[in-house]
């Protein structure tokens, strides 16, 4: 089976911009969830996604967004970009069996967003 | 905040030496998870432990659970070179959010 596949691997983008990311998930993986890593913060939880809606989010502005597709990939769109957005970008996917994040989670090699 | 919090933060052992890594969480969970992340590339899930267990193995890895004390330790025998990469716990608590900590970075030495 294919793992989780994230586009573009690297971004770079300037102040005021917006950004879409992709997320292909595992086939049959029901679930997708989007993680912001950066070295101050670590890995926070941003939303997740299941049978196209979102079930969970994190706390963050309205500026991040998601959707999901009919074939479970997944969107995120973060717009007005600023300085501390950049960051590594981790989709991650599971089953959905357990309401929430209870599956264990196979992530994407991630998004580098450079922010300038 | 942070639910999971690791400890040491950093970690550098010889090779074939046992690291033990310890991670304390806030709130009630339904499980608790492991990864394993090589220089910032993408994370690789480990083990998982739910909060009706008190140990879980997995290979060299060994995992225990104390809900009452809200804590969590793995730990890796034998160590090897490829070992050397950050761990993160991840607490999936009642409220279906999986929170991470900010990861103990693991060095081992030849």
């Amino acid at each position: 089976k294919a793992g989780v596949t994230q586009t573009p691997r690297y971004l770079i983008k300037t102040r005021g911009q917006q950004v879409t990311l992709s997320c292909s998930p595992i086939s049959g993986h029901r679930s997708v969830s989007w993680y912001q890593q950066t070295p101050g913060q670590g890995l926070q939880f941003l939303f997740e996604y299941f049978s196209e809606t979102q079930r969970n989010k994190g706390n963050f502005p309205g500026r991040f967004s998601g959707r999901q597709f009919s074939n479970s990939r997944s969107e995120m769109n973060v717009s007005t970009l600023e300085l501390g957005d950049s960051a590594l970008y981790l989709c991650a996917s599971n089953l959905g069996t357990y309401f929430g994040a209870g599956d264990e989670q196979f992530f994407g090699p991630g998004t580098r967003l450079t922010v300038l | 905040s942070q639910q999971g919090e690791e400890d040491p933060q950093a970690l550098s052992i010889q090779e074939g030496e046992n690291a033990t890594m310890n991670c304390s969480y806030k709130t009630s969970i339904n499980n608790l998870q492991w990864y394993r992340q090589n220089s910032g590339r993408g994370l690789v899930h480990l083990i998982l432990i739910r909060s009706n267990e008190r140990e879980k193995h997995s290979g060299r890895l060994r995992v225990t659970l104390d809900t009452s004390k809200k804590s969590s330790s793995l730990l890796i025998t034998a160590s090897r070179a490829a070992d050397t990469a950050s761990y993160f716990c991840a607490a999936a608590n009642r409220d279906d959010k999986i929170i991470f900590g900010k990861g103990t970075r693991l060095h081992i030495l030849p």
